[in-house]
């Protein structure tokens, strides 16, 4: 089975401040898939990160894959009481290992106005 | 487009009473369908998932069955609720294996 591990589990800020979240691994897999989840709804995907190296961006969000593909952290610059949420990282094992989607224990973020 | 549906919402139900959740995916033919649970605040864990009508296989080890009885319907069951069922729980689906997942809205199960 492989695991991914989050970090930080809990984080709490003020609005205006920059943050990073982590998702480690000591496996390899083929892309990493970042979502975040609001109170009582499910999870919606952000992005799909493939390449080693590859970084992607989403407005203030900026996502990054590890170069041996094993690793993930996703930066937020100037955070808004929007963004707070759950977010989640989930690894796609290497193609044709016909496993499912393995997925983090999750970042709680919470942005104070 | 595709829609996925969950209901109930919401369920209370006490020690022992049976459970009935229902998922339904409309919009695509064939999907991957598959049960999560997640826990307050924290990750989610993969109860069950199904590559087609009839074929269900089992995460972890546990009070709860799924089937499949069509295309595009999940069902999550169980005879006998225990306390450690009640949690959050959602249903997905995607294309393929390993793809990117389209989540329901969830049911939010409490077991008293």
């Amino acid at each position: 089975t492989q695991l991914l591990e989050q970090s930080p589990q809990f984080l709490s800020i003020q609005e205006g401040e920059n943050l990073t979240v982590y998702c480690n691994s000591s496996s390899v897999f083929s892309s990493l898939q970042w979502y975040r989840q609001e109170p009582g709804e499910g999870p919606v995907l952000l992005v799909t990160v493939v390449t080693g190296g590859e970084v992607k961006k989403l407005k203030r969000l900026t996502f990054q894959f590890g170069d041996a593909r094993k690793d993930s952290s996703l930066h937020i610059t100037a955070a808004q009481p929007g963004d707070t949420g759950l977010y989640l990282c989930a690894g796609d094992p290497l193609a044709g290992a016909g496993n499912m989607l393995t997925f983090g224990g999750g970042t709680r973020l919470m942005v104070k106005p | 487009s595709q829609t996925i549906h969950q209901w109930p919402a919401t369920l209370v139900q006490p020690v022992g009473s049976p459970l009935s959740l229902e998922c339904t995916v409309e919009g695509t033919s064939n999907p991957n369908l598959y049960w999560y649970r997640q826990a307050a605040g924290r990750g989610l864990q993969l109860l069950f998932y199904s590559v087609g009508i009839g074929q269900i296989s089992s995460e972890v080890p546990q009070n709860l069955s799924a089937s499949r009885p069509q295309d595009r319907q999940f069902i999550l069951s169980s005879k006998k609720l225990l306390l450690s069922d009640s949690g959050f729980y959602l249903c997905a689906w995607s294309v393929q294996a390993g793809a990117r997942l389209y989540f329901g809205p969830g049911t939010r199960l409490t077991v008293t």
